[in-house]
């Protein structure tokens, strides 16, 4: 099975910061990566999909990139509507995988 | 409104058996594979088993396979996941979601990504 880590588990920034999460496959991806949003007691949210692709209705300040083992999910600018915890998700026709999710908070 | 309501969960003896459901609405039903996703602060997010539109094809994930039964009713928009010799490590908060994929129905395989989720309903497996 392919293991999803993030890095890093939790993370403190300021409103308007730039802020990177960054999510490591165990072996070189062929495969889909997403995204999810999950605020407190709520159902995880799709933010990102096919590693890049932005979900219809989510912010343009979200955006994906990587290939292979590395993978990032980058806020341009945070709003405190973006306090969560963000989980990468690698995902095929046969399995899928998440990673442990990643703490966001306000400064 | 497009949205997913899960039912059924509930505090079950070891060896027990439960039975969810999830009602959609306000998209065709028919046309989406659909999962069971499940959560607990210790594994965190983990896929369950997923279901044809059609109903004609399954699969599970190896830790509920010959336990766990999933089924849909395309007449009443409606998933099912009977759960059944329920271990203590089944306790979780279990998520009915969409695959992202719209194929009309006619996907022979899922995508595995979930564009919709329900908002979950707690199993607790004890004594």
């Amino acid at each position: 099975d392919i293991q999803m880590t993030q890095s890093p588990s939790t993370l403190s920034a300021s409103v308007g910061d730039r802020v990177t999460i960054t999510c490591r496959a165990s072996q070189s991806l062929n495969t889909w990566l997403a995204w999810y949003q999950q605020k407190p007691g709520k159902a995880p949210k799709l933010l990102i999909y096919m590693t890049s692709s932005l979900e219809s209705g989510v912010p343009s300040r979200f955006s994906g990139s990587g290939s292979g083992t590395e993978f990032t999910l980058t806020i341009s600018s945070l709003q405190p509507d973006d306090v969560a915890t963000y989980y990468c998700q690698h995902y095929n026709s046969y399995s899928c995988s998440f990673g442990q999710g990643t703490k966001l908070e306000i400064k | 409104e497009v949205q997913l309501v899960e039912s059924g969960g509930g505090l079950v003896q070891p060896g027990g058996s439960l039975r969810l459901s999830c009602a959609a609405s306000g998209f065709t039903f028919s046309r989406y594979w659909m999962h069971w996703v499940r959560q607990t602060p210790g594994k965190g997010l983990v896929w369950v088993s997923a279901i044809k539109g059609d109903g004609s094809s399954t699969t599970y994930a190896d830790s509920v396979k010959g336990r766990f039964t999933i089924s849909r009713d395309n007449t009443k928009n409606t998933l099912y996941l009977q759960m059944n010799s329920l271990r203590a490590g089944d306790t979780a908060v279990y998520y009915c979601a969409r695959d992202w994929a719209d194929c009309g129905g006619d996907c022979y395989l899922p995508a595995m990504a979930f564009d919709m989720w329900g908002q979950g309903t707690m199993v607790t497996v004890s004594s």
